[in-house]
C-alpha cells in the first residue's frame, strides 16, 4: 500500500536554529514527491517537486532532498515567518493522484 | 498566469440542509480537478477528481457528490448535510506533464 509518514508531528525552533523535517514513503514506482507549505486556515502552497533519488531543490532558507525511501526538508537559519505546517505528498507512476502525509507543524520563535 | 477561485471561504449550515461549493480555474485548459477534505490534525483526503467535463471519480463512499459542468468548473454538493461533513474543503487543479497540484484557499464548513 502506498503511504507517506512525516516526522516529527511538531517542531519548535529558535530563530536561526537550523533543522530538518522528514518524509518517509512507500510507493509503487515514484513519479514525484511534493512539498507544500500550509498556513492556518489557508490552502497548501506548492514549494518543490523532486523526481529522482539524489535530486535537490532550494528556495530561500529551504532545501529539499530525495532518496529512494525518504525526503528531507532542511530549514537553514529559520525566521518566525517560516512558521507553518509543511506537507509532503507522493505520486505513484500509475496515477495522477497524490498521497499526503499528515504534516509537520513548525513554530519558529524570535 | 493560472488562478483558482474557491468560495465561500466559510459556511455554517444546519444538519439536513443542502450544500454547494464551487471552484473555478482560470488560465489553463482541460485541467485535472480535485476536491479534498482536511480534518484537524490529519492529512488531506481525496474525495473526488475529474479529468474532463462530466468525468468524476469518487474516492470514498460518503454523503457528497461532485460535478464538472464546464471545463474549468468543479462543484461539490450534498442533498442533506451530516454533522460529520464538517471540515476544511480544498479544491485543486493540475495540468501538463509535471502534474503539480495547485490549491485554492479552502472553505471551512461547519454543520450544526
Amino acid at each position: 500500500e502506498d503511504q507517506v509518514t512525516q516526522s516529527p508531528e511538531a517542531l519548535r525552533l529558535q530563530e536561526g536554529e537550523s533543522s530538518s523535517l522528514n518524509c518517509s514513503y512507500t510507493v509503487s514506482g515514484l513519479r514525484g514527491l511534493f512539498w507544500y507549505r500550509q498556513d492556518p486556515g489557508k490552502g497548501p502552497e506548492f514549494l518543490f517537486t523532486l523526481y529522482s533519488a539524489g535530486e535537490e531543490k532550494e528556495k530561500e532558507r529551504l532545501k529539499a532532498t530525495l532518496t529512494k525511501k525518504e525526503s528531507f526538508l532542511h530549514i537553514t537559519a529559520p525566521k518566525p515567518e517560516d512558521s507553518a505546517t509543511y506537507l509532503c505528498a507522493v505520486q505513484a507512476s500509475y496515477t495522477d493522484k497524490l498521497i499526503f502525509g499528515t504534516g509537520t507543524r513548525l513554530q519558529v520563535f524570535p | 498566469s493560472q488562478t483558482i477561485h474557491q468560495w465561500p471561504a466559510t459556511l455554517v449550515q444546519p444538519v439536513g440542509s443542502p450544500l454547494s461549493l464551487e471552484c473555478t480555474v482560470e488560465g489553463t485548459s482541460n485541467p485535472n480537478l480535485y476536491w479534498y477534505r482536511q480534518a484537524a490534525g490529519r492529512g488531506l483526503q481525496l474525495l473526488f477528481y475529474s479529468v474532463g467535463i462530466g468525468q468524476i471519480s469518487s474516492e470514498v463512499p460518503q454523503n457528497l457528490s461532485a460535478s464538472r459542468p464546464q471545463d474549468r468548473q468543479f462543484i461539490l454538493s450534498s442533498k442533506k448535510l451530516l454533522l460529520s461533513d464538517s471540515g476544511f474543503y480544498l479544491c485543486a487543479w493540475s495540468a501538463g506533464r509535471l502534474n503539480i497540484q495547485y490549491f485554492g484557499a479552502g472553505t471551512r464548513l461547519s454543520v450544526l
